[in-house]
């Protein structure tokens, strides 16, 4: 079964510094991964993806993330944080899932909460 | 283009009783998955439909159902409804499968049930 870790539950910023939010995956086959943000009483966004390919994956907002299998990690990073940062945001691992093969099944890690400060 | 359509957005009922939650998908897109988010137990897969077909399935009791319909839009139903279900229920369509380079999930606003 496939499985993601998500250290640190909370996570405080100075607005303008570095933002570091940190996913280890857990899965036997070739994982898909992506980060999603939630903002109060709203659904998810999603912020960036990796499937095959490039293993440092752009997003929106400023955020990108780095796919390291010999880590099995896949941290996401903002150069600068900004006020409007603060949500929560969860990483997640999908696979070809489901009757066929192509389902839609994501496996999220319990999230982080994005705090920024003046 | 409008966005994934959960109704209703907010949700009260004793225990026992059963609810009915309703996604409509972005036009075009046939595969509809739901997801229930608790503080407990974070976000947990519910079951992903597919051109009326349910696709995959998570670990939930089969008090937990749903459906699609032939215009891809989904309802969700809880039957003997218990403290516990208490949770935002998200909807979430695609176009395909999200673990391809351009298919990304589209979630929507989510319903807040709440069991007493």
């Amino acid at each position: 079964a496939q499985s993601v870790t998500q250290l640190g539950s909370h996570v405080s910023v100075s607005e303008g510094a570095l933002v570091l939010l940190r996913c280890n995956y857990s899965s036997s086959v070739p994982p898909y991964l992506f980060w999603y943000v939630q903002y109060p009483n709203q659904g998810l966004q999603l912020l960036l993806k990796y499937t095959t390919g490039a293993t440092l994956v752009k997003g929106i907002n400023g955020f990108e993330a780095e796919f390291k299998k010999s880590e099995t990690s896949f941290h996401l990073t903002k150069p600068s944080a900004h006020m409007s940062d603060a949500a929560e945001y969860f990483c997640a691992v999908s696979d070809r899932s489901g009757l066929t093969g192509g389902g839609n099944k994501l496996t999220f890690g319990t999230g982080t909460q994005l705090k920024v400060e003046l | 283009k409008a966005g994934v359509t959960q109704t209703p957005r907010y949700l009260i009922k004793t225990r026992g009783q059963q609810v009915t939650l309703s996604c409509s998908p972005i036009s075009g897109h046939r595969s509809v998955s739901w997801y229930q988010q608790t503080p407990g137990q974070g976000l947990q897969f519910l079951f992903e439909y597919f051109s009326e077909t349910q696709r995959n399935k998570g670990n939930f009791p089969g008090r937990f159902s749903g459906r699609q319909f032939s215009n891809s839009r989904s309802e969700m139903n809880v039957s003997t409804l218990e403290l516990g279900d208490s949770a935002l229920y998200l909807c979430a369509s695609s176009l395909g499968p999200t673990w391809t380079q351009n298919t990304e999930a589209f979630f929507g606003q989510g319903t807040r049930l709440t069991v007493v």
